[in-house]
């Protein structure tokens, strides 16, 4: 099975800017799940998409927002960009007998300037 | 609502000397456990887990950790140091069910440096 996809790989914004970030999930996987990782707050949890619904959410503004599309991939959108908002941005996909097990995307690094 | 300890940012050793990285965690609920292993400008890969049944489990390229209830503890440990194993380790947990929350909580990560 090919792993998680997520592209861009690397962009680079400006404050003010908005963003969308894709993630295609491992097949037959329909929860997906973003993280943001930066040196100082680490990893983060944004939130879980299962069918479509939002099922969890993380303690980020309301800038950052999500969907899933039928086929399970995903969208992650950030508006009016900050200078922290600049991280790794990690997708991850999990099955049902999986054990909350989540696998995870090579991730895309946004630099905000 | 859950939390992970990774005590210790950085932790160097010899190659061919015993690997120990230390993770303590809370949890309201019995929990699931992860140790995942990040390489520089990769994603993260998983070395192993525990979710029920026996206690130690084993992982990918020789790693293994033990759950200790009682010292809400899951040590990742590897006999003997391989240059390759330097890279970034995340200790995670979840609720100990798969259904409404399979959120993972991180630990802030232990980066392994190994000595030639």
């Amino acid at each position: 099975k090919a792993g998680v996809t997520q592209t861009p790989r690397y962009l680079i914004k400006t404050r003010g800017q908005q963003v969308t970030l894709s993630c295609s999930p491992i097949s037959g996987h329909r929860s997906v799940s973003w993280y943001q990782q930066t040196p100082g707050q680490g990893l983060q949890f944004l939130f879980e998409y299962f069918s479509e619904t939002q099922r969890n959410k993380g303690n980020f503004p309301g800038r950052f927002s999500g969907r899933q599309f039928s086929n399970s991939r995903s969208e992650m959108n950030v508006s009016t960009l900050e200078l922290g908002d600049s991280a790794l941005y990690l997708c991850a996909s999990s099955s049902r007998d999986s054990h909350n097990e989540q696998f995870f995307g090579p991730g895309t690094r946004l630099t905000v300037l | 609502a859950q939390s992970v300890t990774q005590l210790g940012s950085h932790v160097s050793v010899s190659e061919g000397a015993l690997v120990l990285l230390r993770c303590n965690y809370s949890s309201s609920v019995p929990p699931y456990l992860f140790w995942y292993v990040q390489y520089p400008n990769q994603g993260l890969q998983l070395l192993l887990k525990y979710t029920t049944g026996a206690t130690l489990v084993k992982g990918i390229n020789g790693f293994e950790a033990e759950f200790k209830k009682s010292e809400t503890s899951f040590h990742l440990t590897k006999p003997s140091a391989h240059m390759s194993d330097a890279a970034e380790y995340f200790c995670a947990v979840s609720d100990g069910y798969t259904g409404a929350n399979s959120k993972l909580t991180f630990g802030k990560g232990i980066t392994l440096s190994v000595r030639p």
